[in-house]
């Protein structure tokens, strides 16, 4: 089945640029996203690539994808303390099921 | 506020012990999901029902069972709980089925806690 990874934890400074990762096993999915989760609260998306995509813009936000690689990424530009969350990457397995990866925690400090 | 509504927020019973939670979808929407987040295992998807009936089966224990209404609300029957059943169980809605060719964004509930003691 498919298995989509990513690190558990990112800290970094307000004001720096985050970049959380994500590789992924299976390359059927049209559709890849990024969802949030802030403390106590139920996930969010943030956004999405199609996949026949390389680079998606989004104000601070930036979305790279790497198809050959299976990787994907979130790049988060002038990181506020605001942004602290759990974000997960996720893709469609066959069927209709969202794959999630465990979250990466970000953990911003001021 | 995603729409999608969850009850109750927090269950705490004994092993096994039945549970139910309920789940209302966002108005309009035909999809129901249901995951299970724990510390270990992250966000499992455990089974998905599309306008009454069931679409997709995950990682969902036999002890454990789902149903969507006629008014596309939805219910997940976990029974015979055990203490590894503590998790934060979240539904998501959708407006239409899915697929890997599809974009099909999910709003997520705000979870109920089931804690097993």
């Amino acid at each position: 089945g498919e298995d989509v990874e990513q690190s558990l934890f990112l800290s970094v400074r307000e004001g720096d640029s985050s970049v959380i990762n994500c590789t992924y096993t299976d390359s059927s999915s049209t559709y890849l996203y990024w969802y949030k989760q802030e403390p106590g609260a139920g996930l969010q998306l943030l956004t999405y690539i199609f996949s026949n995509m390389d680079m998606k813009q989004d104000q601070r936000l930036t979305v790279l994808l790497n198809k050959k690689d299976k990787h994907l990424s979130l790049r988060i530009a002038d990181t506020q303390t605001g942004d602290s969350a759990i974000y997960f990457c996720a893709v469609n397995q066959a069927g209709t099921a969202l794959i999630f990866g465990k979250g990466t925690t970000l953990s911003v400090s001021s | 506020d995603s729409g999608v509504t969850q009850t109750p927020k927090h269950l705490i019973t004994a092993t096994g012990q039945r549970v139910t939670l309920r789940c209302s979808p966002r108005s309009g929407d035909l999809s129901v999901y249901w995951y299970q987040q724990s510390l270990d295992q992250g966000l499992q998807f455990l089974i998905q029902y599309y306008n009454g009936e069931e679409r997709a089966k995950g990682n969902i224990l036999e002890r454990f069972s789902a149903q969507q209404f006629p008014d596309l609300h939805s219910e997940l029957n976990l029974s015979s709980l055990e203490l590894g059943d503590s998790a934060l169980y979240f539904c998501a809605s959708s407006v239409m089925a899915g697929g890997p060719r599809s974009y099909n964004e999910q709003f997520f509930g705000p979870g109920t806690r089931l804690t097993v003691l």
